[in-house]
């Protein structure tokens, strides 16, 4: 049972570069989430989609886009990475808000 | 706009002992409260979670409570084990599609 699964696990891109962050899960759960987590502070939201054919900003938006490509996967992209996005981030889902939300394992990006 | 605070950022105790975690927040008008555990290096996992009707959760050897009015919950952890040392991180539900707004996290060590 894998759960929510975050590709890659690790990943230094030059400041400028594009790429790409996979979340997939297994729960068969409507709504996921992308979060940022840095040294220090709590998680932050940067979007969501609360269920298929819908995203929405949260928190932190600015440099970022998603695509929830099916109701198993939800993609965030870095169209021009910087160094202020450097940090760990975390996909979540679930399948209601009664329901905890359950986390992948994060992906840890470095820009240089 | 939503403030949540963990006091205090990091906490060291023998085991066995019983332990309390505290969460505050600043709006009242919340739709739910979860505690997490993060473990160096991993995802979150879901330990509790209340509901805004609900005073406190139990699940084994942890209780969480919730006292809206105050704008407080408090993770009581009872006979603690090394095993338990990870950081522990409240999150608040402040929306319909149950956004949350998390606080930083108290970093619990159990020392044997």
């Amino acid at each position: 049972n894998a759960g929510v699964t975050q590709t890659p696990k690790f990943q230094v891109l030059k400041t400028g570069q594009s790429m790409t962050l996979q979340c997939a899960q297994d729960m068969n759960h409507n709504s996921m989430y992308w979060y940022r987590q840095d040294p220090g502070m709590g998680l932050r939201l940067i979007y969501y989609s609360a269920s298929e054919g819908t995203t929405d900003k949260g928190e932190v938006p600015n440099g970022y886009n998603v695509s929830r490509l099916n109701k198993r996967e939800f993609s965030l992209r870095l169209e021009s990475a910087a160094p202020s996005q450097t940090s760990v981030y975390f996909c979540a889902s679930t399948s209601g808000g009664r329901r905890p939300q359950h986390f992948g394992d994060g992906t840890r990006l470095s820009i240089l | 706009k939503q403030e949540v605070t963990q006091i205090p950022a990091a906490l060291s105790v023998p085991e066995g002992e019983n332990l309390v975690l505290n969460c505050s927040f600043t709006d009242s008008a919340i739709y739910n409260l979860q505690w997490f555990r993060q473990d160096p290096g991993k995802g979150l996992t879901s330990l509790l979670l209340i509901q805004s009707s609900q005073r406190e959760q139990t699940s084994g050897r942890l209780n969480a409570s919730l006292d809206k009015s105050s704008g407080r919950s408090t993770l009581y952890i009872a006979a603690s084990q090394p095993g338990d040392s990870a950081t522990y991180l409240c999150a608040v539900g402040v929306d319909s599609n149950y956004q949350l707004i998390w606080g930083a996290g108290t970093k619990l060590i159990i020392k044997p």
